[in-house]
């Protein structure tokens, strides 16, 4: 099974700061990873697939990068909504696993 | 735009048989997809359960094989979830989605909360 190690737990931050969560596969995905974001009470939404390609009506202030094991998911200006849990996801093999997320709240 | 809606028992008592529903609208679960069973749980966090195409072809995670049904009915465009000899390690919120191997999950369920108690 691949694990997928998210780091940090928790990043505090204000509005309009630059967030950077990361995601470390234990072996290599290929560009076989996406993001979602989750927001209390809701199911996750896609956000990034393939690595760093942008889901449909998702902000330009999101962006995708890395290959094979180290991955990372920039949010470039944070805006109130931005402020949720981050996972990541790979589809390089089964079973498809997830990362333990990313908690980005304000500072 | 396709919807999708979990149904079934938000309680089920240990050892007993979780039955979960996914009915699929504004599209047909025959189309070229896969489709998903996701649960989470504050101790597991997000768990992929296993996927079926509507051949009926199935895949599924190993930790649960052995207690896992996933199915298809494309007459009543939904798939469906059985996990036997339930313990509470298995309360959790139940998500079907779109997707698997092939796709991402592009498409989520609201999420139905299964607790397991007696």
């Amino acid at each position: 099974e691949i694990v997928l190690t998210q780091s940090p737990a928790t990043l505090s931050l204000s509005p309009g700061e630059r967030a950077t969560l990361s995601c470390r596969a234990s072996q290599s995905v290929r560009n076989f990873l996406a993001w979602y974001q989750q927001r209390p009470g809701q199911a996750p939404r896609l956000l990034i697939f393939d690595t760093s390609n942008r889901a449909t009506g998702i902000p330009a202030r999101y962006s995708g990068s890395g290959s094979g094991t180290d991955f990372t998911l920039t949010i470039t200006s944070l805006e109130p909504e931005d402020f949720a849990v981050y996972y990541c996801q790979q589809r390089s093999a089964w079973p498809l696993t997830f990362g333990g997320g990313t908690k980005v709240e304000i500072k | 735009q396709v919807h999708l809606q979990e149904s079934g028992p938000g309680l089920v008592k240990p050892s007993e048989t979780l039955s979960l529903k996914c009915s699929v609208s504004g599209g047909s679960v025959s189309s070229s997809n896969w489709w998903s069973w996701v649960r989470q749980s504050p101790s597991k966090g997000l768990e992929w359960i296993g996927e079926i195409y509507h051949s009926g072809t199935t895949k599924d995670n190993p930790s649960l094989r052995s207690r896992l049904t996933i199915s298809v009915d494309k007459s009543e465009n939904h798939f469906s979830l059985k996990l036997t000899s339930v313990t509470a390690a298995d309360t959790a919120v139940y998500y079907c989605a779109r997707g698997g191997i092939l796709t991402w999950f592009d498409i989520w369920g609201r999420g139905t909360l299964v607790t397991v108690s007696s």
